[in-house]
């Protein structure tokens, strides 16, 4: 299948910094990414939704000024986690699909812990 | 909007007991179904998928068949390993949007 390679795996930070996770797809174009949340022994959480060359589109009662996602290539996203807080600390997994695919592709997320 | 509903865990099976998890969706239109696994300390991986109802989707002895007039996806396994034990995903994918179930933990005891 193809290939989604998420970076960093994972990061420490402190309070108040920013993070940027990069989410890259390596042997296709992903017209479209999504950015989920999992908390611990918890279900996924869709944060939001991206078309390359778009501005994404969040979900209820997430905030697109604290997380903010740039699409701006076929191959390549980006979540920043602005100004993060304990709080933040999370386990965030991309995913990417082309228009060809009717399934969406994984990264191997990216472990947040904001002390 | 869409949503899955996946049975609740967690799950505790014996080595080569039958496993059956239950998944129903509610969707407009035609949406795909699959189910995810994510195994201890790694990212998701797809396991298999329906994309039409009917369909079966089977993969490392996993099998689930897309029941649409029941709105069903249920995993089932004949025999599970040890090395099954795992958090499994339902999920569907409709107008470009994706939602899961809240993932069922299982544990196989030897």
């Amino acid at each position: 299948g193809a290939v989604v390679s998420q970076h960093p795996s994972w990061v420490i930070c402190k309070s108040g910094t920013s993070v940027k996770i990069e989410c890259r797809s390596l042997d296709f174009q992903a017209t479209t990414m999504f950015w989920y949340r999992q908390f611990p022994k918890q279900s996924l959480m869709l944060m939001a939704t991206s078309n390359e060359g778009s501005k994404a589109t969040y979900e209820q009662g997430v905030e697109k000024d604290k997380f903010l996602i740039n699409h701006a290539s076929l191959t390549l996203s980006t979540l920043t986690v602005t100004s993060a807080h304990p709080e933040d600390s999370s386990f965030y997994i991309c995913s990417a699909r082309n228009t060809a695919n009717t399934e969406a592709f994984f990264g191997q997320g990216t472990r947040l812990t904001v002390v | 909007g869409d949503s899955v509903t996946q049975m609740e865990g967690p799950v505790t099976l014996s080595e080569e007991a039958f496993l059956t998890i239950n998944c129903t969706y509610t969707a407009t239109g035609y949406p795909s179904l699959f189910w995810y696994v994510q195994y201890p300390g790694e990212g998701l991986q797809l396991l298999l998928k329906a994309t039409k109802a009917d369909d079966k989707g089977s993969n490392k002895g996993f099998e689930a068949t897309y029941r649409k007039e029941t709105t069903s996806f249920h995993l089932e396994k004949g025999s599970v390993q040890v090395s099954d034990s795992a958090v499994y995903f339902c999920a569907l994918y409709n107008n470009n949007d994706m939602r899961f179930g809240a993932g069922t933990r299982l544990t196989v005891k030897p």
